[in-house]
């Protein structure tokens, strides 16, 4: 079955610290994305990468880098954790090109940082 | 931009009850459209989708019809059970790989 794996279900971090966020699919898609899900503000695009090595901004990107050095796997960083990045990440993968089929998700990492 | 209005939630309804949350959208052409749900605990998955104006996209009682005049695509669905209670999403997708998400409408349902 087509997995989507986000490394941690729960993380609690202190400001400041550098956090890395790992997902890993293991279906060969090109495409990648990372999520943020906040109550009320639903789902918002953090950063996507269309291949190895590529990655785009999404709506959100301040306070954020990301890292796609192997296809499968795909990092969401934050350089200097802060409260207000306190939220739910959601990973996602699609083939390429593939605009009209569905999205996979992983589980989800909620990140709290104290 | 394009951009995706859903009702707010929570929606509690009891079992057995018909189910309408209501979804628009702002998009120019014809955008491809989508509802995702999220149960308890995991990420989103595809309901249904729709990719032009009239289809009806269902799956597993649910029903949605995309309405090119009213820039709608509501999701409804005629007898609800205590399992369906999760979060709806309504997204569209249009000319680049983004998924634009509405956001989210949170569903109760009562024995």
């Amino acid at each position: 079955d087509v997995k989507v794996t986000q490394s941690s279900r729960y993380l609690v971090k202190r400001t400041g610290e550098k956090v890395f966020l790992e997902c890993v699919q293991d279906m060969d898609h090109e495409n990648m994305f990372w999520y943020r899900q906040d109550p009320g503000l639903g789902l918002r695009l953090i950063y996507f990468s269309y291949d190895v090595k590529m990655k785009e901004k999404g709506d959100i990107p301040e306070g954020y880098s990301v890292s796609r050095e192997k296809k499968e796997r795909f990092s969401l960083i934050l350089e200097s954790a802060s409260t207000n990045q306190t939220s739910m990440y959601l990973c996602a993968s699609r083939p390429q090109g593939q605009v009209l089929e569905k999205l996979f998700f992983g589980s989800g990492t909620q990140l709290s940082v104290l | 931009g394009n951009s995706v209005t859903q009702m707010e939630g929570p929606v509690t309804l009891s079992e057995e009850a018909f189910l309408t949350i209501n979804c628009t959208y702002t998009a120019t052409g014809y955008p491809s459209l989508f509802w995702y749900v999220q149960y308890p605990g995991e990420g989103l998955q595809l309901l249904l989708k729709a990719t032009k104006a009239d289809d009806k996209g269902s799956n597993k009682g649910f029903e949605a019809t995309y309405r090119k005049e009213t820039t709608s695509f509501h999701l409804e669905k005629g007898s609800v059970q205590v399992s369906d209670s999760a979060v709806y999403f309504c997204a569209l997708t249009h000319r680049d790989d983004k998924i634009i998400f509405g956001k989210g409408t949170r569903l109760h349902i009562l024995p």
